[in-house]
Formats: structure tokens, C-alpha cells, sequence
């Protein structure tokens, strides 16, 4: 069966620092993988997606960035942290038989920027 | 841009009591439409999906919602609400980006308090 793992839980960093969130998708090949983020009051904002290796498509403006670096391994990355990179993000996985499958997310990170 | 909006920030309602929560949509072609509910401490579930076909979907837990495309919306439903599903729901559009991929949008969500 397919899983999906993220870490870490929860993340507290200082303003400026760099960030590195990973997440990894197991029993499936080549899935369309997700960045979504949750700040209080906004919902579920899509980040980042990618259909592929190297393929990343980001769909709003930020300080933040996204690396496919492996088929089922997704990463969210800063170089320098702002206070408004704060909030809880998921990292989501959907299979490519059918492209309007559901999403599978992960357990979420929640993270502090200070 | 696809866009999805849900009006209602937060609904309380008594328990028993029947419940609407309103999603309207933004999408040039027929929308694929989703219902997620996120209860707290825990992820998202999926509850119902339209794809084409009957516009009044059932999903799990007993909620439904209706597709009407006149009115660009996707409103979920329950008859009889029950505690535990006080929790915060997500409706989102699907947006196919190639054959074999979309990307999903969400609305900002509307959070249900439930009244004993």
C-alpha cells in the first residue's frame, strides 16, 4: 500500500535561518507531488507541484523554494526564513492513472518562524 | 485563474440540526470538485468527489453535496448533524495541468462548531 511520510512534526527556527522540510512517498511510482500550506485564516494554499523529476512548478510568489530531487522524494527549502513563512505544511501525493484522483496528504509540519 | 471560494469562515449549528456549507467556483471548463474535512489533530479525509454525471454526490459520514453549474457552486450538505463532525471542511477544484497530472486548489475553508 502507499504511504507518505513527512518530517519533521513541528519546527521552530529563527528568523534568517534556512529551512528544509522533506517528505517521501512510498508504493506508488512517479506521483504528482504537492506543497500546500496552511497559515490560520487562509486555508490550504498550493505552493509548489511537480509532475516529475526536476519538474517543479510554483504557483504563487515567495521566499520559499522546491526541490524533486528523486521520484518520490519532494522537498521544501528557504535560505533565510521569514516571519511569515510561519504556518503548517503538507506535503500531498496523487497517482497519475487518473489525473483527477484524490490527494493523499502527510501528517504535516508545523513550523514556528521566530 | 481557478479560484475557489467558500463565504462562510465559521457556521455553528445545533447537534440534529441540518447543515449547508457553501462553495462556489471559478473554472472555465466543466470543474472536477472535491470535499475534504480536516478534524482537529488529525489530516485531511476526502468526503466526496463530483466528476461528471449526477450532480447530487454522496459521501461518507452522510454528507452530500450538489454540482449547479448556473450557479458555479458545490454546496455540501447533512441532514442531521452530529458532535463529531465539528471540524474544519475544505472544498477544492481540480485543474488538469497535462494528461496525467492536475493541480488542486482549495477555498480558505469553513470551520463548523457544533452546539450541544
Amino acid at each position: 500500500s502507499q504511504t507518505i511520510h513527512q518530517w519533521p512534526a513541528t519546527l521552530v527556527q529563527p528568523v534568517g535561518s534556512p529551512l528544509s522540510l522533506e517528505c517521501t512517498v512510498e508504493g506508488t511510482s512517479n506521483p504528482n507531488l504537492y506543497w500546500y500550506r496552511q497559515a490560520a485564516g487562509r486555508g490550504l494554499q498550493l505552493l509548489f507541484y511537480s509532475v516529475g523529476i526536476g519538474q517543479i512548478s510554483s504557483e504563487v510568489p515567495q521566499n520559499l523554494s522546491a526541490s524533486r530531487p528523486q521520484d518520490r522524494q519532494f522537498i521544501l527549502s528557504s535560505k533565510k526564513l521569514l516571519l511569515s513563512d510561519s504556518g503548517f505544511y503538507l506535503c500531498a501525493w496523487s497517482g497519475t492513472g487518473d489525473p483527477n484522483e484524490k490527494l493523499f496528504f502527510g501528517s504535516g509540519t508545523q513550523l514556528s518562524v521566530l | 485563474a481557478q479560484s475557489v471560494t467558500q463565504p462562510d469562515i465559521h457556521i455553528t449549528v445545533s447537534e440534529g440540526a441540518s447543515l449547508e456549507l457553501r462553495c462556489n467556483y471559478s473554472y472555465g471548463a466543466t470543474p472536477y470538485l472535491f470535499w475534504y474535512v480536516q478534524s482537529p489533530g488529525q489530516g485531511l479525509q476526502l468526503l466526496l468527489k463530483y466528476f461528471s454525471g449526477d450532480t447530487l454526490v454522496q459521501g461518507i459520514k452522510g454528507f452530500e453535496a450538489e454540482f449547479k453549474r448556473s450557479q458555479s457552486s458545490f454546496n455540501l450538505r447533512k441532514p442531521s448533524v452530529h458532535w463529531s463532525d465539528a471540524a474544519e471542511y475544505f472544498c477544492a477544484v481540480v485543474t488538469p495541468v497535462r494528461s496525467s497530472a492536475s493541480k488542486i486548489i482549495f477555498g480558505s475553508g469553513t470551520r463548523l462548531s457544533i452546539r450541544p
